[in-house]
């Protein structure tokens, strides 16, 4: 099993549509991290949580310690959101990555 | 301010051969991760590296896999006598003192023929 698990694996979203992507974790973590990769294979970090919740635009992200869960959410999804996004947990000195949920909008 | 620069982008060996994979990391930064993605699967761990110093280099192969970060200079990771296996995108990224987000290279593509 690993150590981080994403869902769902592949997403279709129309233009517009409201979408979120969950990230659960087995480990300890001192930070939770999001990231974009796309198309091209060009990796953005989106955002580093430990508590709570982070807003940048249209993009959301939330983490339940307790729960040990993590969501990423879109509004207004745009094609040009259009990547694959990646859930990764930091133990300190190493990071665990989820295998990414790859996300298509479609116009 | 200068991102993240990773070099070559794309780099093709024999097998047998060696990779020498340069990550300089944003000004400013000390902490330098190395990462690989294989093909078709997620990204993998591989060392943690501060200036002259390897922190956590649990995610690396015992063999010819080799990484340094000098004083000066950008970070190296090497990989010695290729095997087809090795080819993947691997990814470095720099982070701050105060560890807060990392950021990422473009990637270097290693192709093994």
């Amino acid at each position: 099993k690993n150590e981080v698990e994403q869902s769902p694996q592949n997403l279709t979203a129309q233009e517009g549509e409201f979408i979120t992507i969950n990230c659960s974790y087995s480990v300890g973590i001192s930070a939770l991290h999001w990231l974009q990769q796309h198309p091209g294979g060009g990796i953005v970090s989106l955002f580093m949580l430990s508590s709570g919740k982070k807003k940048h635009g249209r993009l959301i992200a939330t983490i339940n310690i307790q729960e040990k869960h993590s969501s990423l959410h879109i509004t207004a999804s745009h094609p040009r959101d259009s990547a694959v996004y990646i859930c990764a947990a930091s133990t300190g000195n190493q990071f665990y990555f989820g295998t990414g949920t790859s996300l298509t909008v479609i116009p | 301010n200068a991102g993240v620069m990773q070099n070559p982008r794309h780099l093709v060996r024999r097998r047998g051969q060696e990779a020498r994979l340069r990550c300089s990391p944003m000004k400013g930064h000390s902490h330098v991760y190395w990462y690989r993605q294989l093909p078709e699967e997620g990204l993998k761990f591989m060392v943690y590296l501060q200036k002259e110093n390897i922190i956590d280099e649990s995610g690396m192969p015992k063999e010819r896999f080799s990484a340094e970060f000098p004083k000066e200079g950008p970070s190296i990771l090497r990989i010695q006598q290729v095997v087809r296996g090795d080819s993947a995108a691997y990814f470095c990224a720099s982070q701050g003192d105060r560890l807060n987000i990392q950021y990422f290279g473009a990637g270097t593509r290693l192709s093994v023929l």
